[in-house]
């Protein structure tokens, strides 16, 4: 069964420094999705993906965040100066079509602010 | 409570009962999902159920919705060892604003620790 791919699996950056988090989203799907989940807490909505650009995003996606999807098969997020309070879980998911239905989710990729 | 609230917050059974875990909601939906995470691990999909169902099934699965209560459970008959994992349910509501429909934005809850002995 298709997956969604993430890379790198676990990433040690020093506070400050930029970040690009890389996500493949399966092949025929056209919405994309970042969430993040900090350690003990919910899984939280940053920004939803179409058609090259932002179709929605959360408050949490302040100027510091960017998304991008460079070529035809990955989808990234940026984070431009990264803060101790970016340090979490972040999943990429994506399906076909938006509402109604499954969204398929990455394994994650954990990101630890020093 | 905030939208996605489940509970039990913590569930431990033995292999062969059954688990429910139940998911509250507070705003009109399109649909919920549930979903499972392994420790550390993506989030598996497991069923989605859109707001005009009252009940799905999948295997061991079976999920009922009740949009008069905003509420929605998850049972999974005949636990398994590896059943143990945490659940979450995620709403996908319905917001209208002047661009457009808002829709595909997950609400997660804090999820269920299920916890299943062998």
């Amino acid at each position: 069964e298709p997956e969604v791919t993430q890379t790198p699996s676990h990433q040690v950056t020093q506070m400050g420094q930029e970040v690009i988090l890389r996500c493949v989203p399966i092949s025929n799907h056209l919405y994309f999705y970042w969430y993040r989940q900090i350690l003990g807490q919910k899984v939280e909505f940053l920004v939803s993906f179409y058609n090259n650009e932002i179709s929605e995003k959360s408050e949490i996606f302040d100027d510091q965040f960017s998304v991008e999807r460079p070529d035809g098969s990955n989808f990234t997020l940026k984070i431009r100066s990264t803060k101790l309070e970016d340090s979490a879980m972040y999943f990429c998911a994506s399906d076909t079509a938006r509402g109604n239905q499954p969204q398929h989710f990455g394994d994650g990729t954990r990101l630890s602010i020093l | 409570s905030q939208q996605g609230e489940e509970d039990p917050q913590a569930l431990s059974i033995q292999e062969g009962e059954n688990a429910t875990m139940n998911c509250s909601y507070k705003t009109s939906i399109n649909n919920l999902q549930w979903y499972r995470q392994n420790s550390g691990r993506g989030l598996v999909h497991l069923i989605l159920i859109r707001s005009n169902e009252r009940e799905k099934h999948s295997g061991r699965l079976r999920v009922t919705l009740d949009t008069s209560k905003k509420s929605s459970s998850l049972l999974i008959t005949a636990s398994r060892a590896a059943d143990t994992a945490s659940y979450f349910c995620a709403t996908d509501a319905v917001f209208y604003y002047a661009g457009g429909t808002s829709y595909g934005k997950l609400t997660f809850g804090q999820g269920t620790i299920l916890t299943v002995h062998p």
